[in-house]
């Protein structure tokens, strides 16, 4: 069955940084893309951005460009997502999933990585 | 880029239909068929209802259906079941390769 296993729960400094990962399982890696979303405590989510599984294409919100980097490893069918210059409201779960056959549609969500930024 | 327009909050009794509207520009609902719902009860990761607009994945009941007219999509949730209470959200394409939330709305079932 698909799954989407995300890292533990961080803790970081205002202005650190944050690299969370998502190891997919149980389909082909490679033909599936990869969305990062975030919720914070209490709101709707809100998209950070997509990676191809080859990791030559990513794009990402306008909010987080230039602060967000996303990278795979297809060897071990993972996917990465670094935050740089965090700020406390950046302290949310951070999801990641998979998009479906049809664009823009996510399928499979993995389980969430609570991010707190504080001091 | 504003998230898209969805009522706080929505309610029902069991058995009623509801209609959820998620209301966005010509560059994002009304300018793509990329149109999802999500469904998410608490402590959980949401749930893909719709895509495509109206299309509903495997294993999702048909008592969930979806539309748009020019920028507004709806969810309806027809027979409403005491498992529908939740949060829904609805996304969209907003061109260049990126995805726009709507910032949520409650159901809750009376």
């Amino acid at each position: 069955q698909v799954q989407l296993l995300q890292s533990g729960a961080e803790v970081k400094q205002p202005g650190a940084s944050v690299k969370l990962s998502c190891k997919a399982s149980g389909y082909a890696f490679t033909n599936y893309y990869l969305h990062w979303v975030r919720q914070a405590p209490g709101q709707g989510p809100e998209w950070i951005g997509v990676i191809s599984p080859s990791g030559i294409n990513t794009f990402s919100a306008q909010n987080f460009q230039g602060r967000v980097s996303m990278t795979t490893d297809t060897s071990t069918s993972t996917v990465y997502m670094e935050l740089g210059s965090l700020r406390s409201d950046d302290t949310a779960f951070y999801y990641c999933a998979r998009q479906s056959k049809h664009p823009h549609s996510l399928d499979y969500w993995g389980q969430g990585t609570l991010v707190t930024v504080s001091s | 880029q504003s998230a898209l327009t969805q009522p706080p909050s929505a309610s029902g009794s069991p058995g009623q239909s509801v209609t959820i509207s998620c209301s966005g520009t010509g560059s994002d609902v009304g300018g793509h068929n990329l149109v999802s719902w999500y469904q998410q009860h608490p402590g959980n990761a949401p749930k893909l209802l719709i895509f495509d607009i109206d299309m509903r994945p495997s294993g999702v009941p048909d008592r969930f259906s979806g539309s748009r007219s020019g920028n507004t999509a709806s969810l309806t949730v027809s027979g409403l079941q005491a498992e529908d209470e939740a949060d829904y959200y609805c996304t969209s394409s907003a061109g260049s390769n990126t995805v726009i939330f709507g910032g949520g709305t409650k159901l809750t079932v009376l």
